[in-house]
């Protein structure tokens, strides 16, 4: 099984750079994803790390650490827009059946203010 | 081109009702997943199909949840005898095969049970 922890709630301000942490716990592990979900809308993939180190995409980079059971998202020059939750998602082992199903943290909620 | 598409948008049933919600996944997407998401929480995996047939149905919670997807494209989320516990968005999720891919989510069907 799995279990996925990160923070319920952040507050940045517009400009600035944030990290939201995830933790996790795994019976087996096949990739770590990222994903952002505005309110009402579906999750949009942002990052996917298999190997220790950051993934540098734009404005967004991730950093994963497979001994620490660790990863990071990093926004940097944050935007309005950029107000969404953020959900930590865990790729287990394939268990024979081809399933490459994600196991979810319960997301961050990041307010971006002026 | 298109993405994944879900249908209906939002659908309101009184308990013990039975519903079918379907899912339009992209055209050539061999994996198909279905996810339930309660308010405030990270999507949850309900199964996920290659093909025509169900690999992992691990995720569905009892016997009165079914899904199908007799052609390999387009698959329909079946549930019977409606509790109010149902009541979630329902994601629907297609991606290419192999397991370095990310997959692409519909935008949810919001299922209420009275």
């Amino acid at each position: 099984g799995q279990n996925i922890d990160q923070p319920t709630e952040m507050t940045a301000t517009e400009g600035a750079i944030v990290q939201i942490n995830c933790t996790y716990q795994t019976s087996g592990f096949n990739g770590l994803f990222w994903y952002q979900q505005h309110a009402g809308e579906a999750p949009t993939f942002l990052s996917y790390n298999v190997l220790d180190g950051l993934e540098e995409k734009g404005r967004f980079s991730s950093f994963l650490s497979r001994s620490k059971g660790y990863s990071y998202l990093l926004l940097k020059e944050l935007q309005m827009k950029d107000s969404a939750s953020y959900l930590c998602a865990v790729r287990d082992e394939d268990s024979g059946a081809g399933s490459y199903q994600l196991t979810f943290g319960k997301g961050t909620k990041l307010s971006v203010i002026p | 081109g298109a993405g994944v598409s879900q249908t209906p948008s939002n659908k309101v049933t009184e308990k013990g009702k039975y519903v079918e919600l379907r899912c339009d996944p992209i055209s050539g997407h061999t994996a198909l997943y279905w996810y339930r998401q309660s308010l405030g929480q990270g999507p949850e995996f309900l199964i996920y199909f290659q093909g025509t047939g169900a690999a992992d149905d691990s995720g569905l919670p009892n016997d009165r949840f079914f899904a199908v997807r007799p052609e390999g494209s387009v698959s329909t989320l079946k549930i019977q005898r409606t509790e109010r516990g149902d009541s979630a968005v329902y994601l629907c999720a297609s991606s290419p095969m192999g397991r370095g891919n990310e997959q692409f989510f519909g935008p949810g069907t919001r299922l209420t049970v009275l």
